[in-house]
């Protein structure tokens, strides 16, 4: 069971702007760089966005994230078909001593 | 190219054992942190197990602990899972990922592991 909790599903419309939630706690999103992912149905999973606000080379500025506290989140403007896909939130949780991924959500563009 | 590619998986009895293999190309894997990542049918990702670039430091998920091994071949630039009395809940595909330290920026497509009697 994941100790960082997402939204099961967003949508949107082409166009839209769709956030994606992420809330943690003190040992993992409070103390340490939250990572997003996308993974495409049937692909392996692709880095979006770090809360240190790294974007890998490729990954359109449309993605973007933020953090406070221990929550954080995923931004997708203009949204695209091409956008649909789960998305997951992950971190270092002290606690743990394990990097932790949240529970994913699905994106569907409608 | 920076890639990853791994192999190994199949399936396998409750109790048995599997050894997966990660070879990297374009990039020295022992310069560092990499991980296994697994997916179960269906389900979310789930981390397995990390090794920082010093080779000794070494992190395991609590499922797999004291059951699976991570360890490197620096002369083959291979990361490998060795997986000791597989359960059911092993199930899965295991990807291997290479940590940038702002994330996990290289994966590979994954090994598929099936754990059934």
């Amino acid at each position: 069971q994941s100790v960082l909790i997402q939204p099961p599903s967003a949508s949107g419309t082409p166009g839209q702007r769709v956030t994606v939630s992420c809330s943690g706690s003190n040992s993992n999103i409070g103390s340490h760089t939250v990572n997003w992912y996308q993974q495409l149905t049937g692909t392996a999973p692709k880095l979006l966005f770090s809360s240190n606000n790294q974007r890998p080379s490729g990954v359109p500025d449309r993605f973007s994230g933020s953090k406070s506290g221990t929550s954080a989140s995923l931004a997708i403007s203009g949204l695209q078909s091409d956008d649909e896909a789960d998305y997951y939130c992950a971190a270092w949780d002290d606690s743990l001593d394990a990097y932790v991924f949240g529970t994913g959500t699905k994106v569907t563009v409608l | 190219e920076v890639q990853v590619v791994e192999s190994g998986g199949g399936s396998v009895q409750p109790g048995g054992s599997l050894r997966l293999s990660c070879a990297a190309s374009g990039f020295t894997l022992s310069l560092y942190w990499m991980h296994w990542v697994r997916q179960a049918p269906g389900e979310g990702l789930v981390w397995v197990s990390r090794i920082k670039s010093d080779g000794r430091s070494i992190a395991y998920a609590d499922s797999v602990k004291g059951r699976f091994t991570i360890s490197r071949d620096s002369a083959n630039n291979t990361l490998y899972l060795q997986m000791n009395s597989l359960r059911a809940e092993d199930t899965a595909v295991y990807h291997c990922a290479r940590d940038s330290l702002s994330g996990l920026d290289v994966w590979g497509q994954g090994t598929t592991v099936t754990v059934s009697s």
